[in-house]
């Protein structure tokens, strides 16, 4: 079965530090690969994606993300966090083909930044 | 793009009794998914409507849940005989008809079962 691994639960972080979220995927085919973020008390909204070409990927609000497909990861990066990056992160799965949209989350990591 | 609306925002509800929630879609997208988030984890797909067909179901949507997408825009989620265990948040996504195209989520169903 498809699944999302993400390694950290909850990190501290103080502003102007470097953030890296680690993700795995279980999945043998071609996926496509989401980063979403949920501001406190506000839906959920995509950072970036992947889907092919270039592994490195850059988002919203300076966040990147690279994928590494011979060790299955897509790990989100940002090289100096703000207090406004509180949040919660989830890695997300789709799978190429076949595709039907549909999401697979990892557990979610919550960020909390110091100011 | 006005977004994707969930209502209730909240619903408190005795155990055994049925609730049901209701997602509007963005206008234009024809995908419309249902998840279920629980406390410290990620959200779990329960079921896919592509226009009115519903063309997927997780195993995690027993006997007592039931999704509807009767005309291809707006859903219903109902669960019957609800249990301590149906707490939770209860989110709706929609997708443009570009299955690539990232999905759009609305601010989810908070259900509590005392």
């Amino acid at each position: 079965a498809q699944s999302v691994s993400q390694h950290n639960h909850h990190v501290i972080l103080s502003e102007a530090a470097s953030l890296e979220l680690g993700c795995n995927y279980s999945y043998g085919g071609t996926v496509n690969l989401f980063w979403y973020v949920q501001y406190p008390g506000q839906h959920l909204q995509l950072l970036l994606k992947y889907f092919s070409g270039d592994p490195l990927v850059k988002g919203i609000k300076g966040f990147e993300a690279e994928f590494i497909k011979s060790k299955f990861s897509f790990n989100l990066r940002k090289p100096s966090v703000q207090w406004s990056d509180t949040a919660e992160y989830f890695c997300a799965v789709s799978p190429g083909s076949g595709n039907t949209g549909k999401l697979i989350f990892g557990q979610g990591t919550t960020l909390q930044v110091k100011p | 793009d006005t977004g994707v609306s969930q209502d209730p925002r909240h619903k408190i509800t005795k155990r055994g009794q049925n609730v049901t929630f209701r997602c509007d879609p963005i206008s234009e997208h024809n995908r419309l998914y249902w998840y279920r988030q629980t406390l410290g984890q990620g959200p779990e797909f329960l079921t896919y409507f592509q226009n009115e067909a519903q063309l997927e179901k997780s195993r995690l949507l027993s006997d007592r849940f039931s999704a509807e997408r009767p005309k291809g825009s707006f859903s219903t989620l109902e669960i019957q005989r609800t249990e301590q265990g149906d707490s939770a948040m209860y989110l709706c996504a929609s997708g443009p008809r570009d299955y690539n195209s990232p999905l759009h989520f609305g601010n989810g169903t908070r259900l509590t079962v005392t």
